[in-house]
């Protein structure tokens, strides 16, 4: 059973630039979310989506932002990148569903973000 | 706001040694999480506990959950290198759909 895949593994951008990036659920999980991981912050919780919808949002400025597709991928942008963005954004995938949550999270590999 | 609350934060423990890790969170949960991370992977995960008085064990790490006091732990018996590790939990609350995580607790067992 495949994991959850996330890409890049690693991206450098400059200062100003934008990134996206791609996490793909194990099949049949029908909600993803984002965290971002820094060593002053740890990790904080960024958005989850389920069926193309967000329901939940971090406490993040709007230049995150993010998307889910009908195939359960998603996908996250940063715009305007600055220094403190440099961080491991790692996805976690369940199956979440309407009812009860008794399956809980399972993350994929992060991608690992430096900005300079 | 839900807060998580780990301690300790760092941990260093001699090969064979018992040791406890503690996770207090400020409000009520019926989830709780606890993940390991090795330096520069990701978060494998460990336990699921979901309702008061749950106790999981896998090798030698067991971990139990009172949510009257809000408070889960993280036992481990007879400790060996390979543990070595940073530890998190995490709690999910109610319909928020998100993970609160604690600040992680960096286990390292020395010879």
């Amino acid at each position: 059973k495949a994991g959850v895949t996330q890409t890049p593994r690693y991206l450098i951008k400059t200062r100003g630039q934008q990134v996206t990036l791609s996490c793909s659920p194990i099949s049949g999980h029908r909600s993803v979310s984002w965290y971002q991981q820094t060593p002053g912050q740890g990790l904080q919780f960024l958005f989850e989506y389920f069926s193309e919808t967000q329901r939940n949002k971090g406490n993040f400025p709007g230049r995150f932002s993010g998307r889910q597709f009908s195939n359960s991928r998603s996908e996250m942008n940063v715009s305007t990148l600055e220094l403190g963005d440099s961080a491991l954004y790692l996805c976690a995938s369940s199956l979440n569903s309407q009812g009860p949550r008794a399956y809980g999270y399972t993350f994929g590999s992060g991608t690992r973000l430096t900005v300079v | 706001e839900l807060k998580v609350e780990q301690n300790p934060l760092f941990l260093s423990m001699q090969e064979g040694k018992n040791y406890t890790i503690y996770c207090n969170y400020s409000t009520t949960s019926d989830r709780l999480y606890w993940y390991r991370q090795d330096p520069g992977k990701s978060l494998e995960s460990l336990f699921v506990l979901l309702s008061n008085g749950a106790v999981k064990q896998e090798g030698r790490l067991m971990a139990s959950l009172d949510t009257k006091a809000r408070l889960s732990t993280l036992h481990i018996t007879a400790a060996v290198h390979d543990l070595s590790a940073t530890y998190f939990c995490a709690v999910d609350t109610g319909s928020a759909r998100q993970l609160t995580f604690g600040s992680g607790t960096q286990l390292t067992v020395l010879p």
